[in-house]
Order: structure tokens, then sequence, then C-alpha cells
């Protein structure tokens, strides 16, 4: 079945770039997304990108996609302390139904 | 515009007993998914619904229903709950089944005692 993958911490300094990576296995992936989850809160949408393109950039953020080896990250420019949260990777297709498929989410902690 | 809105926010229930959750989904919309997240992990998707009509199913047991109304609001139930039930419910909200972008709530926090 489908599997999407991430590590499980990440720890920048303010004002440093982060970039949290995700590998998925699904080939027939059609949209992948970044959510962000802040304690005790929902999920945001922070942006995603077609399978057909390479990258999407969205004023700080920034995704980067590699079909091929099924890679895809997101680079956040200048982090902030308000950028701590939980990042998921998630991807969907017309074979899950639509479905969204999870990675476990990477926690990206600031150091000031 | 108001986003989606879930109640209750909390709940704690004994073993064995029910509960029901409420979504009601962005004004426009007509889809509505239900995802479970387990502490420390990602959602895992229960259902979705479309024009009061189910669309998907995630490997849940039949504990677990749902229903979507006229309004395209919907409740899940679980029945005879179970402590592995704890976790954090979240409603997402779509134009449509197929529609790319999902937009979540703010989750209704299950505590199973």
């Amino acid at each position: 079945g489908e599997d999407v993958e991430q590590s499980l911490f990440l720890s920048v300094r303010e004002g440093d770039s982060s970039v949290i990576n995700c590998t998925y296995t699904d080939s027939s992936s059609t949209y992948l997304y970044w959510y962000k989850q802040e304690p005790g809160a929902g999920l945001q949408l922070l942006t995603y990108i077609f399978s057909n393109m390479d990258m999407k950039q969205d004023q700080r953020l920034t995704v980067l996609l590699n079909k091929k080896d099924k890679h895809l990250s997101l680079r956040i420019a200048d982090t902030q302390t308000g950028d701590s949260a939980i990042y998921f990777c998630a991807e969907i297709n017309r074979d899950s139904n639509y479905q969204l498929i999870w990675g476990a989410g990477t926690k990206l902690i600031i150091k000031p | 515009d108001a986003g989606v809105t879930q109640s209750p926010t909390h709940l704690i229930k004994t073993r064995g007993q029910h509960v029901t959750l409420r979504c009601s989904p962005i004004s426009g919309h007509k889809s509505v998914s239900w995802y479970q997240q387990v502490l420390g992990q990602g959602p895992q998707f229960i259902f979705q619904y479309y024009e009061k009509e189910e669309r998907g199913r995630g490997n849940f047991p039949d504990r677990f229903s749902a229903r979507q109304f006229p309004n395209y609001s919907s409740e899940l139930n679980v029945n005879a709950l179970l402590l592995g039930d704890s976790a954090l419910y979240l409603c997402a909200s779509s134009l449509a089944a197929g529609s790319y972008e999902q937009y979540f709530g703010p989750g209704t926090r299950l505590t199973v005692t």
C-alpha cells in the first residue's frame, strides 16, 4: 500500500532556513501537500503541488518535488518562532479515491 | 466566512459508551471527510461523504459510522468505545468528493477512560 515517511524532528536556529523532507511510495500520486499543526490545533493547509510540477514558491515557502526519487521537501526561509509546529506531508491520488495519505509529521523546533 | 466548525471541542467518555461528533463544513462545500489522529501520528482516514452519500471508507471497524445531512453538515458516531479510540477526530471540508483542497476544522479531542 501507499506509504509516506518523514523525519520526526528538525531543529533550526531562528532566522535560518528550515528544510523538511518527505518520501512517498505511490507512483500514482496526483497532488502532494504540506499541512501545519500547532499544539492543540487542527491542520492548516500550507501549500500543495501537482505531480507534474518540480517547484512551487509561495512567499517564504518553497516546495520541491523530485518525482523520480519520490521525494518532496518544504523549505521555510527566515524561520521564525511562530513556525514552531508539526509539519505533515500528505499525498492524494485517484486510486485511493482521493483520500489523503499522511506521514507521521516532523516537529520543527526553533532555537533562539 | 466561517471555516470548518466541530463540536464538542473536548469529550470524556468511558469504555462501552457511545459518542457523536459533529462537523459543519465551509459554506458552499458539499463534501466532508473524517480523520482520526492518535497522539504522535498522522491522521488516518475514516470516511468521506458527498451529497449525503458515503464515497469512501477507511480501515475502521463497523463501530464507526457517519452520515451527512441535507445542509452538508455531518456526524461521526462511534459505538462501544474502547480505550484505543482516544484521539483527535478531525473533520475536513472540500467543494466536492474529488476536490484536491481539503480544509480542516480544529478537531474534537476524545478521551476514553
